[in-house]
């Protein structure tokens, strides 16, 4: 089993949709909460991260944790066409321990007008 | 912010060659890591650094090796480049010292590379 699980997609939704991107992960020991967006022929760019379980609200992006089913979600709501790229989420320990973050697959949106 | 520079956007080498990719990061971070991603498989790491002249084997090292000299530049080496090498090249960095920064990575723009 990988240790963090995403439905690669693609997505496609029209312009003004509610998206919910979701990732699965089977470590225990995961304590923050990280999603990337990379745009096309980008590197990716941290988006926002949440610490232990429950929600965080930036904007029109939502990102909600459940621990208990190992499960985390990222919800865009009124998306835009400039939202479409590939979402990537990495859970992490948060401690300073010399390990590299373990990134989902990533989840590729498009949005159209 | 910030920066993490990587040297090409895009490379075309030939098989056989060496090929050196270069990572320079500007605000002093103590880890370095070199991902390659490619269509389906996501980010894969290669190697990771957490300190000048040390590293960390990664999930797929085979082929590639690494240099750290200096704190802000990380270097990848395809030792004999090969067509399954042919991907895009991602370096990130982090802190490792400062309390909630070590989950936020760096990424650079990433190198295209073609190996023909």
């Amino acid at each position: 089993q990988k240790e963090v699980e995403q439905d690669p997609g693609p997505l496609s939704v029209p312009e003004g949709a509610i998206v919910s991107l979701n990732c699965t992960y089977s470590n225990s020991a995961f304590q923050y909460f990280m999603w990337y967006r990379q745009y096309s022929r980008k590197g990716p760019e941290l988006l926002m991260y949440t610490y232990s379980s429950g929600n965080k609200e930036d904007g029109r992006f939502t990102a909600q944790v459940d621990k208990s089913s190992k499960y985390i979600s990222l919800f865009i709501r009124d998306s835009q066409p400039s939202d479409s790229a590939t979402y990537l989420c990495a859970p992490s320990r948060g401690d300073t321990g010399r390990r590299a973050l373990t990134f989902g697959s990533g989840t590729r949106l498009q949005v159209q007008p | 912010d910030v920066k993490v520079t990587q040297s090409s956007r895009y490379l075309v080498k030939r098989t056989g060659e060496k090929v050196f990719l270069e990572c320079v990061q500007d605000m002093d971070h103590e880890n370095m890591f070199w991902y390659r991603q490619d269509p389906g498989l996501g980010l894969r790491l290669i190697y990771f650094s957490y300190d000048v002249k040390m590293k960390e084997k990664g999930d797929i090292p085979e082929g590639y090796s690494v240099s750290r000299e200096k704190k802000e530049r990380f270097s990848l080496i395809l030792e004999s480049a090969s067509t399954n090498q042919t991907s895009m090249y991602l370096c990130a960095s982090s802190s490792m010292t400062v309390k909630g920064s070590h989950y936020g990575y760096t990424f650079g723009s990433g190198t295209r590379l073609t190996v023909v």
